[in-house]
Order: structure tokens, then C-alpha cells, then sequence
């Protein structure tokens, strides 16, 4: 079974923090992915990574930076935390296309952020 | 722009009874098609993919996809009560993230 997994369930950071979310999955997939999801606007696309060191960015980045050292891991983070940031933020993982399922994607658990 | 449009809901249906769920997307160049269903509280996971015009049946579900339409659909027959949930029709365009519409809230009354 494929597994992703993010470091905290819940978080409470203050205004102006600087905030670290950390996803790792055990698949060795190629492909890592960092949405946020709110009511009313659902899941959008903040960074993704094709590759170690590799990074692009998505719909919504402005406001975060990511992190890609080892192929398990990818980080996101955000350098000075607004309550704007406070949201549910879901890690996802891939295998390049050609193998299985076109892109399919398998999401970790969540965090759910609070930025007071 | 990539939209993925999705009725919010919620949308309510008789246990036993098929339920509808439709989503429309805009890019042209989209390539792969996925219905994600999300809990309340929990993280989506996928239950069915197409990227082939027609239907693709596994088990209750069948998958819709009319490319020509830009619209893919998803049928779940003999809805029970444990389908109730948000589901999310999710487009690839090319390789890289998924683009999600809002959802649907689905409702299967015992």
C-alpha cells in the first residue's frame, strides 16, 4: 500500500512564524504535490516537484516556498505566516505517467493549520 | 485558466436508488480524468480514473467521459448510506497537478 504521510494533524502557528509541513511517502514516486483546501474554493495547487531538487509552482504560490532534498520527502513552507495561510494542507505523491493509473495521485492525511 | 466545474450540492438520493454526479472542465488538452471521494474530516482517495471516451465500469461506479462535450460523469448504482460524501472530479491537462472542481455533497437517505 502506498502511504504518505505528513508530520502534524493539527497545527497553531502565530502571525509571522516561519512554518514547516513536511510530507513523506514510501512509494518511491517521482511526483510530489502540496494543496491547500478551503470551503467554498476546494483543493488548489500550491507547488509540486517531478523530481529531487526540482520544484514548480502551481496555482497559489505566492506566499510559500518549497523544498525538495531527497526523493521521500517534500516540505513546504511558509517564511512568515498569515491567518490568510490558515487552512487544511494535503500532500500528495505520483508515479510518472506510464505506470499504473495515469497520475494517479495518493494524498496524505492532512494538516489542518491555524495561524493566529 | 483551468476550471473544473461541479454542482455543490448537496445533493440528496434514495438508498438503492443511482446517483448522478457531472462535472465539466474547460481545457481542451486535458488528458486524464479522476473522481476522488472525500470523508468529512478526511484526506480524498481516489475510486475511479478514465481517459478513454465512453464509460468504465468497476463494481457500482461507472465513469462517463465525453471529451468532445468536455464532460465526464460519474453513476454510483445501489447507493448506500457509507456513499455519502464529498466527491471531487479531478482533470490532468498535461504532467503536472491535478486541477479539482469544488466538489459535490452527496447524501444517500436511508
Amino acid at each position: 500500500d502506498v502511504k504518505v504521510t505528513q508530520s502534524s494533524r493539527y497545527l497553531v502557528k502565530r502571525t509571522g512564524e516561519k512554518v514547516f509541513l513536511e510530507c513523506v511517502q514510501d512509494m518511491d514516486h517521482e511526483n510530489m504535490f502540496w494543496y491547500r483546501q478551503d470551503p467554498g474554493l476546494g483543493l488548489r495547487l500550491i507547488y509540486f516537484s517531478y523530481d529531487v531538487k526540482m520544484k514548480e509552482k502551481g496555482d497559489i504560490p505566492e506566499g510559500y516556498s518549497v523544498s525538495r532534498e531527497k526523493k521521500e520527502r517534500f516540505s513546504l513552507i511558509l517564511e512568515s505566516a498569515s491567518t490568510n495561510q490558515t487552512s487544511m494542507y494535503l500532500c500528495a505523491s505520483s508515479l510518472v505517467g506510464g505506470q499504473g493509473p495515469p497520475y494517479e495521485q495518493y494524498f496524505g492525511p492532512g494538516t489542518r493549520l491555524t495561524v493566529t | 485558466q483551468k476550471e473544473v466545474e461541479q454542482n455543490s450540492g448537496p445533493l440528496s438520493v434514495p438508498e438503492g436508488a443511482i446517483a448522478s454526479l457531472n462535472c465539466t472542465y474547460s481545457d481542451r488538452g486535458s488528458q486524464s480524468f479522476f473522481w476522488y471521494r472525500q470523508y468529512s474530516g478526511k484526506s480524498p482517495e481516489l475510486i475511479m480514473f478514465i481517459y478513454s471516451n465512453g464509460d468504465k465500469e468497476d463494481g457500482r461506479f461507472t465513469a462517463q467521459l465525453n471529451k468532445a462535450s468536455q464532460y465526464v460523469s460519474l453513476l454510483i448504482r445501489d447507493s448506500q448510506p457509507s456513499d455519502s460524501a464529498t466527491y471531487l472530479c479531478a482533470v490532468l491537462p498535461l504532467a503536472d497537478g491535478l486541477t479539482f472542481g469544488k466538489g459535490t455533497h452527496l447524501i444517500i437517505q436511508p
